[in-house]
């Protein structure tokens, strides 16, 4: 098992424009958050999905969107890039809320916008 | 709304020497409290929970529920303990997690 995937490793993109980045769960693991870590700073919680449906959402703008498909993996949306969405972005899956959930976190996606 | 606050940015300890990464957080209930860990060039993980009472790799951390703090403590730091520690929150299970802003500890050789 690879554990959690994410696609890609590193991104470029202009202010304004529209990216979407890539998640795989750990094997048997069927709920996926996301995570925006700033330079220096800790991990921001965006939003979580769980049967295909966004379950809880953190203090991001609606720019920030997500998918979860029925495989359990799951794409992250930003649209009108600032540039201050230049971030490492974070997947973490793990069991149903409710449960014993370790989550486990992918390497992450180096977005940097121009 | 809860928060978790971590006050030393960098920690630098000699080899051997005791360790103890800081931890305050802002809840009026019972949460779920971790510590995470990245060492360098390696994905973020869990290192201990609260719930577990358990010591992982010679680290303990003791939730102080009057002083709603959960700091993590080592006696004799080792140089393979150099990495960033991230102290977190959850209010239930059910919860997303939130993170403190991390503390980079550098155990010197």
């Amino acid at each position: 098992d690879a554990g959690v995937t994410q696609s890609p490793t590193h991104l470029i993109k202009t202010r304004g424009q529209q990216v979407t980045l890539r998640c795989s769960p750990k094997s048997g693991h069927d709920t996926v958050s996301w995570y925006q870590q700033a330079l220096g700073q800790g991990p921001q919680f965006i939003f979580q999905y769980y049967e295909e449906e966004e379950r809880q959402r953190g203090n991001f703008p609606d720019r920030f969107s997500g998918h979860q498909f029925p495989n359990y993996s799951s794409e992250l949306n930003v649209n009108a890039l600032l540039l201050g969405d230049s971030a490492l972005y974070l997947c973490a899956s793990s069991f149903p809320p409710g449960s014993y959930n370790e989550q486990f976190f992918g390497p992450g996606t180096r977005l940097t916008v121009l | 709304a809860q928060r978790v606050t971590q006050p030393e940015k960098l920690l630098s300890v000699f080899k051997g020497a005791p360790v103890e990464l800081k931890c305050n957080y802002s809840y009026s209930g019972s949460p779920e409290l971790f510590w995470y860990v990245q060492y360098s060039r390696q994905r973020l993980q869990l290192l201990l929970r609260h719930i577990s009472r358990e010591s992982i790799k010679g680290f303990t951390a003791d939730l102080n529920k009057g002083e709603t703090s959960f700091h993590l403590k080592k006696p004799f730091a080792q140089e393979e303990d150099s990495a960033m520690y991230y102290c977190a929150l959850r209010k239930t299970s059910y919860d997303k997690v939130i993170f403190g802003p991390g503390t980079s500890l550098s155990v010197i050789p």
